[in-house]
């Protein structure tokens, strides 16, 4: 079973609107960690936003914020009045405590394209 | 500004001459990994050092080396490239291995073999 799935291949958001990219995660490890990188064509890796299994309280960096639904085992990323310079490829990543111990591992990633 | 330095950028070599990319890092970071990233696709973890231990993913291929003379450096060989090893190589550090540390990537390597 894929550990990290990320639904949506490509997403569309017109400029200064909100989107929501989808993360679900599976794991039975109690210690973990989300993150969500940034990576634009020129490809360079971005770290946005971290959400750990113990954090009571969403995530906030800036515009980024984590919707952490730990029952449902979701992480959404909600990039709110998105700009022209947030069209990227987004992935969702989880680093387990037990198992695996210091890897990440990776979504597919979503496509996202901001319209002017 | 504290980071991480991939070079070259880019990088072209010919079909089974070895090739070697370097990463440097300034964040004084304990490990550090090495991804390769074909075109849309998330990255593939090839190997990672704790420190000076390595540990190596088990279906990397035997094609592909590294090296960490010291805690600032480290180098991917690829000892014969073949066609299908054209990727983006990613490098990357953590602080160390715990779950709520992020990893901090270079700008990568964009290796194409001809």
């Amino acid at each position: 079973a894929q550990k990290i799935t990320q639904t949506q291949p490509g997403m569309f958001v017109q400029e200064k609107e909100a989107v929501t990219l989808d993360c679900t995660y599976d794991t039975s490890d109690p210690s973990y960690g989300l993150f969500w990188y940034k990576q634009p064509s020129s490809g360079e890796m971005i770290f946005l936003i971290y959400q750990g299994s113990y954090d009571q309280q969403n995530a906030t960096e800036g515009r980024y914020s984590l919707n952490f639904q730990k029952a449902r085992k979701s992480a959404n990323l909600v990039i709110s009045a998105s700009q022209l310079g947030d069209s990227a490829m987004y992935f969702c990543a989880m680093r387990e405590g037990n198992t695996n111990a210091g890897k990440s591992t990776f979504g597919d990633g979503t496509t996202l394209t901001v319209k002017p | 500004d504290a980071m991480v330095i991939q070079n070259p950028r880019y990088q072209v070599t010919q079909f089974g001459k070895p090739v070697t990319l370097s990463c440097s890092q300034t964040l004084n970071h304990n490990v550090m990994y090495w991804y390769q990233q074909k075109s849309s696709q998330a990255p593939k973890l090839l190997f990672h050092y704790y420190d000076k231990d390595f540990n190596n993913e088990a279906d990397t291929p035997d094609n592909f080396q590294s090296r960490r003379p010291n805690t600032s450096f480290c180098f991917l060989d690829i000892r014969s490239p073949g066609l299908g090893d054209a990727a983006m190589y990613l490098c990357a550090t953590s602080r160390d291995m715990g779950f709520n540390q992020p990893q901090h990537f270079g700008d990568g390597t964009r290796l194409s073999i001809l």
